[in-house]
């Protein structure tokens, strides 16, 4: 079956300028994240989504992260005013949620630089 | 505060020999334990994972050891083949707390020559 998808896959903005990534998750899973992977760094997590509860933002670096999950499926990304230190790629994961037994499938990323 | 740590970058490693990539950790509370690999420009894909009522799990030529009392896991890849090159991911979950998000290390970048 499809695995998880991003859009765009590549993104040069504007340093200043607003920017939103897309995420699709595997059909059926229940839940969602968001990890970012600036230059030779570890993948930092972001947010996460599980069913109906209310996410995790914890790991967003400012308030001009957000992130919204429509219909339990699609997720969007989005940074305001962006700033060079947000260039990263950004990787969304989905996992059907299990307890102890799950394991996170990783889209491609979106690579994001500002310029 | 890095509470997963790959202290090393990189590792290389002649084709047929073991490899041994290893990971330290300073929660306690981490109860779930993965290695993913990561090729260039794809996203990380899960290897194999251990829970920590266990200290070992083996699936074909990959093992992870888990060392509760030294805060401490390994994978061992053995023999290590070409194709294993990629960088590797530790990373660990507080999964009744903190629900399913994974804390990664650093990633170590492993070369297999042949």
């Amino acid at each position: 079956g499809a695995g998880v998808s991003q859009s765009p896959s590549n993104k040069v903005t504007e340093k200043g300028k607003d920017v939103e990534l897309r995420c699709d998750p595997i059909s059926g899973h229940t839940a969602l994240y968001w990890y970012r992977q600036s230059l030779g760094q570890g993948l930092e997590f972001l947010i996460y989504f599980q069913g109906n509860s209310a996410p995790d933002k914890s790991g967003l670096p400012s308030d001009r992260f957000s992130a919204e999950r429509t219909g339990g499926s699609v997720s969007t990304l989005t940074i305001q005013r962006t700033q060079q230190e947000d260039s990263a790629v950004y990787l969304c994961a989905s996992s059907l949620y299990r307890g102890l037994d799950y394991e996170q499938y990783f889209g491609p990323g979106t690579r994001l630089t500002v310029t | 505060d890095q509470q997963v740590k790959q202290n090393s970058p990189s590792l290389s490693v002649q084709e047929g020999r073991i490899s041994i990539l290893n990971c330290d950790y300073t929660n306690s509370m981490f109860d779930y334990f993965l290695w993913y690999k990561k090729y260039p420009a794809e996203g990380p894909t899960f290897l194999i994972s251990i829970s920590s009522i266990k200290d070992k799990n083996e699936d074909g030529r990959f093992t992870v050891f888990l060392n509760k009392s030294a805060k401490h896991l390994s994978l061992h890849i053995v023999p290590s083949q070409p194709g294993d090159s990629a960088v590797y991911f530790c990373a660990a979950s507080e999964t009744y707390n903190q629900g399913g998000k994974l804390i990664f290390g650093q990633g170590t970048e492993l070369s297999v020559k042949p």
